[in-house]
């Protein structure tokens, strides 16, 4: 079964550093989000991402953080200088369509960025 | 600003009796409803869903309720199975909207044999 995979699993980096979140997305998908959930709160959206370009951002992601799908085939989430209040679980999901069949919305296992 | 509240953090039940999840919402813009389920070290994954043309959708030992006027949805699982222990999430959107879901903070099922 295709899945979506994410890259690393754990991540550990220093505040003020620049973290790279991979994911590869399930290869036929159109559609790429990041998510990301802080412990003990809910999952909230960061980012759309569609034709190569963001289709909606929320407040959360401001100019710290870009997204770039740089060969067709990985995707990914760029946090250029990290604060404590971003450690958290970040996950990555895609899906085929453009519109409707939200239930087609495959997510990653998740990348946990500890920012010490 | 919860959108999609999920007010049990954890609820534990014993196996083969009714597991109940509610789930609120504020946003009447809200349309389709989904639960997700997630286990330690996986992500969310697609469990049922319900457009508010419904108050009602089943698959198999899972149901979801929706009450449109209170703003609320239920999941029930019946019989619960250990297997069902997990994290769950409710998630709303609107649809023709954004394609973003709005998910609560999710409730974590024990189902004990």
């Amino acid at each position: 079964e295709p899945e979506v995979t994410q890259t690393p699993s754990h991540q550990v980096t220093q505040m003020g550093q620049e973290v790279i979140l991979r994911c590869v997305p399930i290869s036929n998908h159109l559609y790429f989000y990041w998510y990301r959930q802080i412990l003990g709160q809910k999952v909230e959206f960061l980012v759309s991402f569609y034709n190569n370009e963001i289709s909606e951002k929320s407040e959360i992601f401001d100019d710290q953080f870009s997204v770039e799908r740089p060969d067709g085939s990985n995707f990914t989430l760029k946090i250029r200088s990290t604060k404590l209040e971003d450690s958290a679980m970040y996950f990555c999901a895609s899906r085929r369509q453009v519109k409707g069949s939200v239930e087609k919305l495959f997510f990653g296992s998740g990348t946990q960025l500890s920012v010490l | 600003d919860q959108q999609v509240k999920q007010n049990s953090p954890s609820l534990s039940v014993q196996e083969g009796r009714i597991s109940i999840l509610n789930c609120d919402y504020t946003n009447s813009m809200f349309d389709y409803f989904l639960w997700y389920k997630k286990y330690p070290a996986e992500g969310p994954t697609f469990l049922i869903s319900i457009s508010s043309i419904k108050d009602k959708n089943e698959d198999g030992r899972f149901t979801v309720f929706l009450n449109k006027s209170a703003k609320h949805l239920s999941l029930h699982i019946v019989p619960s199975q250990p297997g069902d222990s997990a994290v769950y999430f409710c998630a709303a959107f609107t649809q023709g909207g954004s394609e973003k879901l709005v998910f609560g903070k999710g409730t974590k099922l024990t189902v004990n044999p």
